[in-house]
């Protein structure tokens, strides 16, 4: 397995835009997180999903923000009418989520940049 | 609420010199986690090392060793006889054992070795 990847690497777009991007877990981990990191901070969770459920969402994860893993393998996190302030590097992490290792690996990140 | 403080911004040291990153948490938890992650320049974030909160046994991988103190919730990174590929931004976080198991991350501490 190569591990978790994520596509695109860059996205540049307009304020008004919408943009979706992508996350391939590790194969068989049923449990699958996004994450924002803005410059200088460390990450933030936004959402996860044990298999295709989307359990809980993190109050930064505005409306215009969409996740979804419909068979509990990708997921897409989908921004609406994308503003300036969601300009951002875009994590995911799975993890096996069973038992006691809850250790998440993460992708290489999208970063948006919103002009 | 969790959270995770690494109050050191940036680090600077020569190579070969030994360097410690500290993190101190808080959790009203009795069962949680503790991690580092590395995240060099290229972006993606490294698993190094996961502790459960009741092994508060040190331990030592190769240069890197961690030293858990449940008494002081801190949970300090000492890398031993630093090399110029160990600069990155290390992250400190903290996870609880049940529920989303998500991640809380401090700020993070940017590590320069200078040749």
């Amino acid at each position: 397995d190569t591990g978790v990847s994520q596509d695109p690497r860059h996205k540049i777009t307009k304020r008004g835009q919408n943009v979706t991007f992508r996350c391939d877990p590790i194969s068989e981990h049923n449990r699958l997180y996004w994450y924002r990191q803005t410059l200088g901070q460390g990450p933030e969770f936004l959402t996860y999903f044990q298999n295709e459920a989307q359990l809980e969402k993190s109050r930064l994860l505005s409306d215009r923000f969409s996740a979804e893993r419909p068979k509990g393998s990708f997921s897409t996190l989908e921004i609406q009418r994308t503003e300036q302030g969601d300009s951002a590097m875009y994590l995911c992490a799975s993890s096996p989520g069973l038992g006691g290792h809850n250790e998440q690996f993460f992708g290489p990140g999208t970063r948006l940049t919103v002009l | 609420a969790q959270k995770v403080t690494q109050a050191q911004t940036e680090i600077s040291v020569v190579e070969k010199e030994d360097v410690t990153l500290d993190c101190v948490y808080e959790t009203r938890d009795t069962t949680y986690y503790l991690f580092w992650y590395k995240q060099p320049p290229s972006g993606e974030l490294v698993f190094l090392i996961r502790r459960n909160s009741f092994d508060e046994q040190n331990e030592i991988s190769g240069r890197y060793s961690w030293n858990f103190q449940k008494s002081t919730s801190s949970f300090n990174f000492t890398i031993t006889a630093s090399q110029v590929v160990d600069s990155a931004v290390y992250f400190c976080a903290l996870s609880e054992d049940t529920g989303r198991r998500a991640l809380t991350f401090g700020s993070g501490t940017r590590l320069q070795v200078q040749p």
